[in-house]
Order: structure tokens, then C-alpha cells, then sequence
């Protein structure tokens, strides 16, 4: 079955780095696009970025455009999100979630990080 | 950017009751590329609706997606216990992806 165990998140003070990870299991990887969506507390969801399968195209929110980098081992089945120069206003918790393939919604997602900025 | 409203924001329902809970796009969702999620306290969202109509698998047939352009409508014929959760729509005919800011059903 699909499992997707992201890792990572913590408490870090703002404009500091954070590397989040995302290990999966029971599909191939290599053929899925993959997402990072966020939810603040409380708050509803946004989706954050998305890298294609071998790693050719990536799109990012404008709230995160030129701070965050997504990217992907297919060798290891994992997929990061390097997130640069935090503020508070990125305390959420971060989901990955693997598309229903040629589409963008999200079949399955893991369980998410919680990712704390405050100094 | 497509904006996505919810309405109402919150529905307070009896278990066995039927709700409908809508959707509007700022402009139309292309193809229908329309999805609804289920979204529990603590978990993950779960996938109800794709393509504005299909069910994902293994959701049960009293959940049903209707709608096109800029109006959609989530329905649940009758409500179960495990039902009272808060429900998202979102669009993914254009990037970015969008969500709605989300209908939370709750027990009258």
C-alpha cells in the first residue's frame, strides 16, 4: 500500500533553514509528480510546491517562490523541501501527498511535519 | 489565481439528515478539475471527489460530486456519525493549485 512518512519539522527561529523529507513506499516513485501542501493552525490548506517525476519541472506558491526548493532521489524513494529565510507566517503543518497521475489531485498524502517559526 | 468560496461555512446537521455544501470558483475550473476532501482533527485529508463527479476508491456512494464552471456541490445523502468533519474543495485545471477555506459539518 502507499505510505508517505515525512520528517523534518520542528521549532526554528525565523530566517533560519529547515530541511523536510519525505520517505515513500508501495508504488514507484519514479513515475508520480509530487506535492508539498501546508496547513497553518487552524487554517485551511495551501499547496506550496510540485516537482514532476524526474525532476524536469517544479512550481512553487508565490508565497514561497525564491525561499523554498523542492526536489527528489528517486534512488531513494524520498522527496525534500529545503525551506530558506522562514517566518513566522510558515508555521504550518507540512503534508506530502502523491497526485493521481496526468491529474493534481491528491489521492494520498502522509501524515505531515508540524514546522514551528518563532524566535 | 482561481479563488475558491465555501458555503456555508458551517453546517450543523443531525446524523441521517443530507447536506449540500457548495463551492464557487472566481473563474471556471477547466474540465472540471474539481476535487473534495474530508479532513478529520489531527489527520490527513482523504480524498472524496475527483473530476467534479467520480469517487475516489473506496468512498462510500452517499458521498456524490455535482457541478461545472464555477459551481460545484458536495452532497452527503445521509449523514453517518464518522461524517462530521470539515470538507475542502480544490481546483487543479490551472496552476497554482487552490483550495476553498474549507465547510466544517458539525452535529446538530
Amino acid at each position: 500500500q502507499v505510505q508517505l512518512v515525512e520528517s523534518g519539522g520542528g521549532l526554528v527561529k525565523p530566517g533560519r533553514s529547515l530541511r523536510l523529507s519525505c520517505a515513500a513506499s508501495g508504488f514507484t516513485f519514479s513515475d508520480y509528480y509530487m506535492s508539498w501542501i501546508r496547513q497553518a493552525p487552524g487554517k485551511g490548506l495551501e499547496w506550496v510546491s510540485y516537482i514532476s517525476s524526474s525532476s524536469s519541472y517544479t512550481n512553487y506558491a508565490d508565497s514561497v517562490k525564491g525561499r523554498f526548493t523542492i526536489s527528489r532521489d528517486n534512488a531513494k524513494n524520498s522527496l525534500y523541501l529545503q525551506m530558506n529565510s522562514l517566518r513566522a507566517e510558515d508555521t504550518a503543518v507540512y503534508y506530502c501527498a502523491r497526485d493521481r497521475p496526468y491529474y493534481g489531485d491528491f489521492p494520498y498524502w502522509g501524515q505531515g511535519t508540524l514546522v514551528t517559526v518563532s524566535s | 489565481e482561481i479563488v475558491l468560496t465555501q458555503s456555508p461555512g458551517t453546517l450543523s446537521l443531525s446524523p441521517g439528515e443530507r447536506a449540500t455544501l457548495s463551492c464557487r470558483a472566481s473563474q471556471s475550473v477547466s474540465s472540471s478539475y474539481l476535487a473534495w476532501y474530508q479532513q478529520k482533527p489531527g489527520q490527513a485529508p482523504r480524498l472524496l471527489i475527483y473530476g467534479a463527479s467520480s469517487r475516489a476508491t473506496g468512498i462510500p456512494d452517499r458521498f456524490s460530486g455535482s457541478g461545472s464552471g464555477t459551481d460545484f456541490t458536495l452532497t452527503i445523502s445521509r449523514l453517518e456519525p464518522e461524517d462530521f468533519a470539515v470538507y475542502y474543495c480544490q481546483q487543479y485545471g490551472s496552476s497554482p493549485l487552490t483550495f476553498g477555506p474549507g465547510t466544517k459539518v458539525d452535529i446538530k
